[in-house]
């Protein structure tokens, strides 16, 4: 069964730290998508990345950065200098491409981060 | 601009009362999903159509209706059948099993 865990429920920084969200995942395809969504305060998820299986290049985008990991079956997710605007809750999510099924988007609990100026 | 709108933003449900949740998007998309969401929680799917006159049961879809006869529209009725709606609902859609785009979202309360 597929399973996505993020363990840090909340988490509380300082304006211009480092922060890692970490993204655990379960599952017994080997094809599959990996995402990571963020929400802030207005509601709206906005979609911040895609991986697929096959592709454990990390991806850097600004201050974000990703770290793929099939080894672990981690996909983490780092800020760095962090923002006040990026206090949001983050998700990440998972895909089994290979059940062709659109109803398996798994989403984790989600972690909450807060900025602290 | 290419986008999801969900209207409206808020909503009032009374005992009893059947309301209706809309969800548009202009992005061509060939599915839509909707998810509840609630304080402090992640997201369940409650309805998910893949084409037109087409849709499916998510994990929790009692209480909750949906129809698509366009494209470009999703509505989503919570009935009166639905004894605890209180949440926040979101609206998503995907050209194709991956990536879903999300709306801004309706907060449904409960008078």
């Amino acid at each position: 069964a597929q399973k996505v865990t993020q363990a840090q429920t909340e988490i509380s920084v300082v304006e211009k730290e480092d922060v890692t969200l970490d993204c655990v995942y379960e599952t017994r395809d080997t094809t599959y998508y990996l995402f990571w969504y963020k929400q802030p305060p207005s509601g709206e998820l906005v979609f911040l990345i895609r991986r697929n299986s096959f592709d454990e290049q990390n991806e850097i985008s600004g201050r974000y950065s990703w770290n793929f990991q099939k080894s672990t079956s981690s996909f983490n997710f780092t800020i760095t200098a962090s923002q006040v605007v990026d206090s949001a809750v983050y998700f990440c999510a998972l895909s089994e491409a290979e059940r062709a099924s659109y109803d398996k988007v798994i989403f984790g609990p989600g972690t909450s981060l807060s900025v602290i100026p | 601009d290419g986008g999801i709108t969900q209207s409206p933003k808020y909503l009032f449900r009374k005992e009893g009362q059947n309301v209706t949740l809309s969800c548009e998007q202009n992005l061509n998309h060939d599915a839509m999903y909707w998810y509840r969401q609630d304080p402090g929680q992640g997201l369940r799917l409650i309805y998910y159509s893949q084409i037109v006159n087409d849709f499916q049961k998510g994990d929790i879809a009692e209480g909750y209706s949906v129809s698509r006869e366009k494209k470009e529209s999703f509505p989503l009725t919570v009935t009166s059948a639905q004894k605890n709606p209180t949440a926040f609902y979101l609206c998503a859609s995907s050209i194709d099993q991956e990536t879903q785009y999300f709306g801004p979202g309706t907060r449904l309360l409960v008078l």
